[in-house]
């Protein structure tokens, strides 16, 4: 069993859709729990983090974490064509910082 | 561009050979990570430096993979005699005190094919 468990999608939504992004974990230890997204051939980009269980919102970006049930959430509001990429949830581990990947779900935002 | 540069974006490579990929940080960023991500897979953990120390390395970096960081600046990671199985992106993130590290940058991957 991984560490991280993401749907990989693809998961397709019209625009200005609300889009619900998902993971689930094992290791009760993570402390701060990263979202990047990732474009096409390109490295992946911080959108936001939480630190421990609780809410984040940044723009149209939510994040939020229950670590009683071990589970992720990111949250897009009114979606846009320029959101389609694939979606990472990252948890890290110790002070190394270390990031422990989910695969990713790929988001298709159509106009 | 102040962000986190990688050299070169691609690299093809006849199986067997070596193959050496730069990564330059973040300024002042002081801890530098290395991840493989290979197609449909998030990135995987390979090893970090702390200015010039190697702190951590992963089961997945074999005897034929070496990384460096000798003046805790510029980072270079090495692959002995290239597997096709070593084919994927290779990303390096870079991450600063002054967030505690906990916000880590990407570059944008070198790309590498072992044919």
């Amino acid at each position: 069993q991984k560490e991280v468990e993401q749907d990989p999608g693809p998961l397709s939504v019209p625009e200005g859709a609300i889009v619900s992004l998902n993971c689930t974990y094992s290791n009760s230890a993570f402390q701060y729990f990263m979202w990047y997204r990732q474009y096409s051939r390109k490295g992946p980009e911080l959108l936001m983090y939480t630190y421990s269980s609780g809410n984040k919102e940044d723009g149209r970006f939510t994040a939020q974490v229950d670590k009683s049930s071990k589970y992720i959430s990111l949250f897009i509001r009114d979606s846009q064509p320029s959101d389609s990429a694939t979606y990472l949830c990252a948890p890290t581990l110790d002070s190394s910082y270390k990031l422990i990947f989910g695969s990713g779900t790929r988001l298709l935002v159509r106009p | 561009d102040t962000g986190v540069s990688q050299n070169p974006r691609h690299k093809i490579t006849k199986r067997g050979q070596n193959v050496t990929f730069r990564c330059d940080p973040i300024s002042e960023h002081n801890r530098l990570y290395w991840y493989r991500q290979t197609l449909g897979q998030g990135p995987e953990f390979l090893t970090y430096f702390q200015n010039e120390a190697q702190l951590e390395k992963s089961r997945l970096l074999s005897d034929r993979f070496s990384a460096e960081r000798p003046k805790g600046s510029f980072s270079t990671l090495e692959i002995q005699r290239t597997e096709q199985g070593d084919s994927a992106m290779y990303l390096c993130a870079s991450s600063s005190p002054s967030t505690g590290y906990s916000e880590a940058f990407f570059g944008q991957g070198t790309r590498l094919t072992v044919v």
